[in-house]
């Protein structure tokens, strides 16, 4: 099965900060890494996918890269509501792998 | 406006079968669309169970897959989970997702509000 390794697990920031958070994968595609935010208590809510795709209704702030099998999640300008957990996935594998996640906390 | 919601049993008895069912207002279980099923234990991160295409179609997290089964009512435009020989582990909160068809594959992207069942005696 692919690996999904997540980093970091937790971070602090402040509003208007610049964020990056980033997954390794041990096996998949650009095609097949999708990005999810989720509040406390709520369910999980895409943000990117295919790797770079903006879900339609998320802020232009949330955009997303690659480098071969390393994928970024990064947050420019930071705002109050963006205080989540976020979680990687692959789409390529039969076992659609989340990532650990990273906790998004204010400093 | 797409919705899902999960109901059935908070409460599961450890060897039994955890049952649960998604409802869909707002889109049809016919569309181009799988319909998927993910948990989340406590304090942890998020597992796909599987998912299901109208068709009767299923995939099955191999992990899990001796002891799922997913299946579609299309007439009441649900689709379901059973997860039999359940033990405190099943315990989290269960999702129920549709999974748009992207590029040969499927991506959650709507998702019920969750779930929470809890496995014990």
């Amino acid at each position: 099965d692919i690996q999904m390794t997540q980093s970091p697990s937790s971070l602090s920031a402040s509003v208007g900060d610049r964020v990056t958070i980033t997954c390794r994968a041990t096996q998949t595609s650009s095609a097949y890494l999708n990005w999810y935010q989720q509040k406390l208590g709520k369910a999980p809510e895409l943000l990117i996918y295919s790797a770079t795709s903006l879900q339609s209704g998320v802020p232009s702030r949330f955009s997303g890269s690659v480098s071969g099998t390393d994928f970024t999640l990064t947050i420019s300008n930071l705002h109050p509501e963006d205080f989540a957990t976020y979680y990687c996935q692959e789409s390529y594998s039969i076992f659609r792998t989340f990532g650990q996640g990273t906790k998004v906390e204010i400093k | 406006q797409v919705q899902l919601q999960e109901s059935g049993p908070g409460l599961v008895t450890p060897s039994g079968t955890l049952s649960l069912t998604c409802s869909v207002s707002g889109d049809s279980i016919s569309s181009h669309n799988w319909w998927s099923w993910v948990r989340q234990p406590p304090g942890k991160g998020l597992e796909w169970i599987g998912e299901i295409y109208h068709s009767g179609m299923t995939i099955y997290n191999p992990s899990l897959k001796s002891r799922v089964t997913i299946s579609v009512d299309k007439s009441k435009n649900q689709f379901s989970l059973n997860l039999n020989s359940v033990t405190a582990a099943d315990t989290a909160v269960y999702f129920c997702a549709r999974a748009r068809v992207s590029l040969g594959t499927s991506l959650p992207d709507l998702w019920g509000q969750g779930i929470q069942v809890t496995v014990s005696s």
